[in-house]
This record gives structure tokens, C-alpha cells and sequence, in this order.
């Protein structure tokens, strides 16, 4: 079985700054995997970075990076120098080789 | 022209009504997936098929089924629409589900009257 828990319904950052969104995870798989998608208003859904529970860095992609502490069961998402365009909805996500399970997601809104 | 294209964009409908929600897809993928996403509750599985003769429940299976016409072509059915299964539809693909990589289709807003 999976869970995933985003503790945080809603976020805002000043335009660039740094933010962290929250995602703790629970799996009975041994070897797994966790993402993180972003949703615009437009409602499409966004691949961004994906971390392998066996990887000993943590990923990152452009301004997007996984904080990965598996001792702890996160999976954080840090949006580094954060724009206009990142005001979305974020969902992590994990998924150990047949169906993905997404948490609630986090309303990220950025500001001037 | 989209790699995942899901038919119809927008249905409204009434009660007791039978729906179909088509996908196909051109990335030549075996795995596909129905989620549904309702506000505060995400995305839940409904239900995901790895090749033309393999299907599986998800989480929320209760109240749909699924058609595997082809490798490319998967069908979301509700029998009889009620109320509750208002909510907008994704469905996606995937040719290696240890990435994490979803592809999306632009997803079906269903509202059932």
C-alpha cells in the first residue's frame, strides 16, 4: 500500500524567493520512486522531477530540486528564485513499478 | 496534436444516464490510467491496465468499468452517472512506471445533473 500526505492545502512566496513544499510518503515497496507534477489553472498536468528510492543524490531539475530524506519519509520540492508562473497546484507522488499514488496536493501562489 | 487525447473535453449529463469517457494515445505505451480529481482530494486511481488483456482496479473502482480496446484505446464507463462522480477525469500513460513519468491527456470535466 502507498500514501501520500501534503500537509499544506496553501503556500505563498514572494516572487524569487525560495519555497518548500511538504510530502511525507508511506510504501511497502522496496524499491520506489517520487515525483512531484505541477497543475496551472489551465489544468494540465506537469511532469517535473522524479527521485529513485535507491539514488544517493537528490534530483534536480532547473530551478526544481527534491529534498530527499528517506530515513524520514520525505520528499520535499524546492522551487528555487520563484516566478509568476510557478502559481499552481503541486502534487507529489510515489510509485514502486505498477500504479502511482498522488497525495492532495498545495496551492502554491506567487507574489510581487 | 496531443500525444494523450481524451474525448469528450466537457460532458454534462443527468442522473442515471450511461457515459463513456474515451482516451487514445500515439506514444506507443502499454501502461494507462483513469484518475479522478476532486478538489482537496487529488487524484485517485480508478483504474490502470498494463497491456490489451490486463486490467486492474484502483482505489475507486466502484460505480465505473474499463474497456482495453487496443494498445492505444482505453474507456471509462459510468453505468448509471450519479451526482457524485462529478469531477474532472485524467487519463494517462506510462512506458515505464519506475520513473514516475506520467503522460496526461488535458483531462474531461464530467458534471452529472
Amino acid at each position: 500500500a502507498q500514501k501520500i500526505t501534503q500537509t499544506q492545502p496553501g503556500m505563498f512566496v514572494q516572487e524569487k524567493e525560495a519555497v518548500t513544499l511538504d510530502c511525507t510518503y508511506d510504501t511497502s515497496d522496496q524499491s520506489y520512486g517520487l515525483f512531484w507534477y505541477k497543475q496551472p489553472s489551465s489544468g494540465e498536468m506537469i511532469f517535473l522531477i522524479y527521485q529513485g528510492s535507491y539514488d544517493e543524490q537528490n534530483a534536480t531539475e532547473g530551478r526544481y530540486s527534491l529534498n530527499f530524506q528517506k530515513a524520514r519519509k520525505s520528499a520535499n520540492l524546492v522551487i528555487s528564485a520563484s516566478q509568476l508562473g510557478d502559481s499552481a497546484m503541486y502534487f507529489c507522488g510515489t510509485g514502486g513499478g505498477n500504479k502511482l499514488t498522488f497525495g492532495t496536493g498545495t496551492q502554491l501562489k506567487v507574489e510581487l | 496534436d496531443a500525444d494523450v487525447t481524451q474525448t469528450p473535453r466537457n460532458r454534462i449529463t443527468k442522473t442515471g444516464k450511461r457515459i463513456m469517457l474515451e482516451c487514445s494515445q500515439t506514444k506507443g505505451h502499454d501502461r494507462m490510467y483513469w484518475y479522478r480529481q476532486d478538489p482537496g482530494l487529488g487524484l485517485r486511481l480508478i483504474y490502470y491496465s498494463f497491456d490489451v488483456k490486463d486490467i486492474n482496479k484502483g482505489e475507486i473502482s466502484d460505480g465505473y468499468s474499463v474497456s482495453r480496446q487496443a494498445q492505444a484505446k482505453f474507456s471509462l464507463s459510468l453505468e448509471s452517472a450519479i451526482p457524485n462522480q462529478t469531477a474532472l477525469y485524467f487519463c494517462a500513460t506510462s512506458g515505464n512506471g519506475y520513473t514516475g513519468e506520467l503522460f496526461f491527456g488535458e483531462g474531461s470535466r464530467l458534471t452529472v445533473l
